[in-house]
C-alpha cells in the first residue's frame, strides 16, 4: 500500500532561524514526491516536486527539499523562516501505477517572532 | 491564467438534504479531483475525472458521486446529507494525461456544513 507520513503535528521555529518539516514514505515503485502548503480557509498551493534527478528540489518561497532514497525521505527545509511561513504543510505521493495522490496528515508549522 | 475555481465558498445545510458543488479547472487542464478534508481525517481522496471519465475512485458511500463535462467542468453531489459530510471540499486539476508526474492545483475549496 502507498503511504506518506508526516511524524510531527507540529513544528515550532524562531524567526529567521531553518526549519525543516519531515516526511517519509512508503510505496511500491518509484516514488513522485510533492509538497504543498495551506493557509487557514484556503485550498493548497503547490511548492515544490521530486521526480528523478537531483535529490535536491528547489520551490516556491525560498523552500527546498531533499530526496533521500535510502531513509525514503522527502523532508521540506527552508534557512531562514519566516513569520508569514506560518501554515499547514502537506506532503503527498504517487506512483506510476498508482495514480492517485496519497496525502499525509499535516504539520502546522508555526513560526514565532 | 485564472486558476481554480470553486462555487459555492460556504454552504449550510441540514441532514438529508442533498448538495452540489461545482469546479471549474484551469483552462487548458483535463482532469479534476476531489478531495474531502476534515480536522480528524485529513484529506481524502473521493475522486478523479478525466476526459469525462471516472479514472480513480476513493473509499467514500455511494451518497458521494461527480461528473465531468466536455469543457472540464466538474460536479459532485452528495445525496442524504449527514453530520459528518461537514467538511472543506477541495477540487483540484491537472494539465496531461494523468500522468503520475502532474502537478495538481487546487481550488480554494468549499466549506459544507451540516446542521
Amino acid at each position: 500500500a502507498q503511504s506518506v507520513a508526516q511524524p510531527e503535528d507540529q513544528v515550532n521555529v524562531a524567526e529567521g532561524n531553518p526549519l525543516t518539516v519531515k516526511c517519509t514514505y512508503s510505496v511500491s515503485g518509484n516514488p513522485y514526491l510533492f509538497w504543498y502548503v495551506q493557509y487557514p480557509n484556503r485550498g493548497l498551493q503547490f511548492l515544490l516536486k521530486y521526480i528523478t534527478g537531483d535529490n535536491l528540489v528547489k520551490g516556491s518561497y525560498g523552500f527546498e527539499a531533499e530526496f533521500n532514497k535510502s531513509q525514503t525521505s522527502f523532508h521540506l527545509k527552508k534557512p531562514s523562516a519566516l513569520v508569514s511561513d506560518s501554515a499547514l504543510y502537506f506532503c503527498a505521493v504517487r506512483t506510476y501505477n498508482f495514480n492517485k495522490f496519497y496525502f499525509g496528515s499535516g504539520t502546522k508549522l508555526n513560526v514565532k517572532p | 491564467k485564472a486558476g481554480v475555481t470553486q462555487t459555492p465558498r460556504y454552504l449550510i445545510k441540514t441532514r438529508g438534504q442533498q448538495v452540489t458543488l461545482s469546479c471549474s479547472p484551469i483552462s487548458g487542464h483535463r482532469s479534476v479531483s476531489w478531495y474531502q478534508q476534515t480536522p480528524g481525517q485529513g484529506l481524502q481522496f473521493l475522486f478523479e475525472y478525466f476526459s469525462e471519465t471516472q479514472r480513480n475512485k476513493g473509499n467514500f458511500p455511494g451518497r458521494f458521486s461527480g461528473r465531468q463535462f466536455s469543457n472540464s467542468r466538474s460536479e459532485m453531489n452528495v445525496s442524504t446529507l449527514e453530520l459528518g459530510d461537514s467538511a472543506l471540499y477541495l477540487c483540484a486539476s491537472s494539465l496531461a494525461e494523468g500522468a503520475s508526474t502532474d502537478t495538481q492545483y487546487f481550488g480554494p475549496g468549499t466549506r459544507l456544513t451540516v446542521l
